[in-house]
């Protein structure tokens, strides 16, 4: 079946740190994107990508890093830049027409020791 | 400018009450789309129905129905007969590419809770 996976589902982070989420789709969409949603809150993008070896920045995108070397892979690096980790992560992807909706992954949720 | 706003922060019912949720987009686009989406605890995502400005008609899926008035901007959801399984957070929002570019991706939605 096609789908968006996110590893880990639950991941801990060292102060000084940088860790990196994964996000894998077979749906052979163009865009993915990335965002942040804290506790009670909405979701803030963080990145997003329309296109292999391109991507913009979203809302929040300070301490955060991204790539997009393959269509299918769009990885989110948690640097130590960002002072407030702790979030639930989720990656979405979409193809071009703005008539289709996105599809998520499960998410990840980040946790500082 | 291009705004999303669901009022409604929290909703709570009884089980078998009806419930509806309010979304206004205001957009200078003539024609555009929209969509709902479902959150339950667990967290992942779930798209619930797409409809465009050119189509008012109401949608019914099961429980679930959809009323777009274009002239006021209100794409409104509503859940007949709720049940506990319900209880999740509703976003409303326009489609991706178009919000990222704007700058405006997803409100805080509405959380429903739907109590036995």
């Amino acid at each position: 079946d096609g789908g968006i996976t996110q590893s880990p589902k639950y991941l801990f982070r060292k102060e000084g740190q940088n860790v990196t989420l994964s996000c894998e789709q077979n749906l052979n969409h163009d865009a993915m994107y990335w965002y942040r949603q804290d506790p009670g809150q909405g979701l803030r993008l963080i990145y997003y990508s329309q296109i292999v070896n391109d991507f913009q920045k979203g809302d929040i995108a300070e301490g955060y890093s991204v790539s997009r070397e393959k269509k299918e892979s769009f990885p989110l690096t948690v640097t130590s830049a960002q002072k407030n980790p702790t979030a639930f992560y989720l990656c979405a992807s979409s193809i071009p027409p703005a008539s289709q909706p996105q599809h998520f992954g499960d998410g990840t949720r980040l946790s500082i020791l | 400018a291009q705004k999303v706003t669901q009022a409604q922060t929290e909703i709570s019912v009884v089980e078998k009450e009806d419930v509806t949720l309010d979304c206004v987009y205001e957009t200078r686009d003539t024609t555009y789309y929209l969509f709902w989406y479902k959150q339950p605890p667990s967290g992942e995502l779930v798209f619930l129905i797409r409809r465009n400005s050119f189509d008012e008609q109401n949608e019914i899926s099961g429980r679930y129905s959809w009323n777009f008035q274009k002239s006021t901007s209100s794409f409104n959801f509503t859940i007949t007969a709720s049940q506990v399984v319900d209880s999740a957070v509703y976003f409303c929002a326009p489609p991706p590419i178009v919000a990222a570019g704007n700058k405006l991706t997803f409100g805080g939605g509405t959380r429903v809770l739907v109590k036995p």
